[in-house]
């Protein structure tokens, strides 16, 4: 099946700086990006996704980078808010988009 | 508007006793649905999915079972819980139409003793 690396495991910002996290993927047939942020003892939130069309797309300030020649795609927070910290989640699905793989998760800490 | 509920919300059960998780979605026909399970402080494991009643394809195996006995309905089982069991069981469900984006029921906890 397909693997999703994702780094940094952890992430500590200051209030206001950006916050990069970077997934690479090794399936060339994986089309569909997804980002997820979970909150403690909460269900994973949908918070931005990317097709393999795109290579770039940004929802306010959440921005979504897609490389598909290196097989690689990122997510980066600008101006970064305490109620940013969380877990995030990249996620890469194949064709037919029946099976998703997730990387292991980025634990985001805002300090204020 | 789709609304995804999960039951129960939190179980306790014992080494070797069965197990049953329901998941239902209202509002959706026809969806594609899967179960994930979450360790605590893990990442999210695809178990099972489902595009139609009564199919369903496994992903991994973790002597779980799952079935669709209706058209808004998903059920995760087993006749024999173990250990390795316990953690957060998510039920999601996408759009057949466009049916890449994923969005997740709110979950239920369980813990294996």
């Amino acid at each position: 099946g397909e693997q999703v690396e994702q780094l940094p495991s952890i992430l500590r910002v200051q209030e206001r700086s950006s916050a990069s996290i970077n997934c690479t993927y090794e399936n060339s047939a994986s089309n569909y990006f997804p980002w997820y942020k979970q909150e403690p003892g909460e269900n994973p939130k949908l918070i931005i996704d990317i097709r393999s069309n795109m290579e770039r797309k940004q929802i306010q300030g959440l921005i979504v980078l897609l490389d598909k020649k290196a097989k690689r795609f990122s997510l980066h927070i600008t101006d970064t808010q305490p109620a940013d910290s969380a877990m995030y989640f990249c996620a890469a699905s194949d064709t037919g988009y029946q099976n998703f793989y997730f990387g292991k998760g980025t634990s985001l800490t805002v300090i204020p | 508007a789709q609304t995804i509920h999960q039951w129960p919300v939190a179980e306790i059960k014992a080494v070797g006793s069965p197990l049953s998780l329901g998941c239902t979605i209202k509002g959706k026909s026809s969806p594609n649905l899967y179960w994930y399970w979450q360790a605590t402080g893990g990442t999210l494991q695809q178990l099972f999915y489902s595009i139609t009643v009564g199919q369903v394809e496994s992903v991994v195996q973790l002597n779980l079972s799952a079935s669709r006995p209706k058209d808004d309905q998903f059920i995760l089982s087993t006749e024999k819980l173990l250990l390795s069991h316990s953690g957060f069981y998510l039920c999601a469900w996408s759009p057949t139409i466009n049916q890449d984006t994923q969005y997740f029921g709110p979950g239920t906890r369980l813990l294996v003793l």
